[in-house]
């Protein structure tokens, strides 16, 4: 069956600081992966994705994240934190095998300390 | 190009009326789904649609219906509003495949007393 985990509901780093958020899915077929950003009162909106191909992936603000097949995990970083990054990550998963699954992780909230 | 719109932005029903949430995408997407969000729940999917005519239940169905006359619109409907579905719904679509990114609205936030 297929499931996405976020290790960490709540995250606190300081400004200028590493950004790490993990993400571990589980598939039986190969997945497209995605993290997404939701900021106060608005909707989700992407950050990056993998589908095929380089398994690093830049996506917006800085932030980028690296599919391991080994380690099924595809976690998010950002070299140094700005107060604005302070919002909500959202790790999600999709396959297609016959039907069709797209599965969102139940979020990780990042605060970022003066 | 005003991507995925929802109304209202915000709605207090009382327990046992009836409302419709709205959904409205211009990208020519295939895919529609409802989501509600819970504090520390992330998001749960209500309802999607593969296409005009075509619906199937998510993971939290009961409670709510839906309908796909168009492609671009989605609309979602609370029959016997219960303090349960305070909540807040987000309407999202995607591309063909329906693996792609996903494009979501701003939400509406739904208070059940």
């Amino acid at each position: 069956a297929q499931s996405v985990t976020q290790l960490g509901s709540h995250v606190s780093v300081s400004e200028g600081a590493l950004v790490l958020l993990r993400c571990n899915y589980s598939s039986s077929v190969p997945p497209y992966l995605f993290w997404y950003v939701q900021y106060p009162n608005q909707g989700l909106q992407l950050l990056l994705k993998y589908t095929t191909g380089a398994t690093l992936v830049k996506g917006i603000n800085g932030f980028e994240a690296e599919f391991k097949k080994s380690e099924t995990s595809f976690h998010l970083t950002k070299p140094s934190a700005h107060m604005s990054d302070a919002a909500e990550y959202f790790c999600a998963v999709s396959t297609f095998s016959g039907t069709y699954k797209y599965i969102f992780g139940t979020g990780t909230r990042l605060k970022v300390l003066a | 190009n005003a991507g995925v719109t929802q109304t209202p932005k915000f709605r207090i029903l009382k327990i046992g009326q009836s409302m419709t949430l709205q959904c409205t995408q211009d990208m020519n997407h295939n895919y529609m789904y409802w989501y509600r969000q819970d504090p520390g729940m992330g998001l749960k999917l209500i309802y999607y649609s593969v296409g005009a005519g075509i619906t199937d239940k998510g993971e939290v169905p009961n409670g709510y219906n839906v309908s796909r006359s168009t492609t671009e619109d989605f609309p979602l409907r609370l029959e016997l509003a219960a303090p349960s579905q305070t909540s807040v719904y987000f309407c999202a679509s995607s591309g063909q495949g329906g693996v792609e990114t996903q494009y979501f609205g701003p939400g509406t936030r739904l208070l059940v007393l």
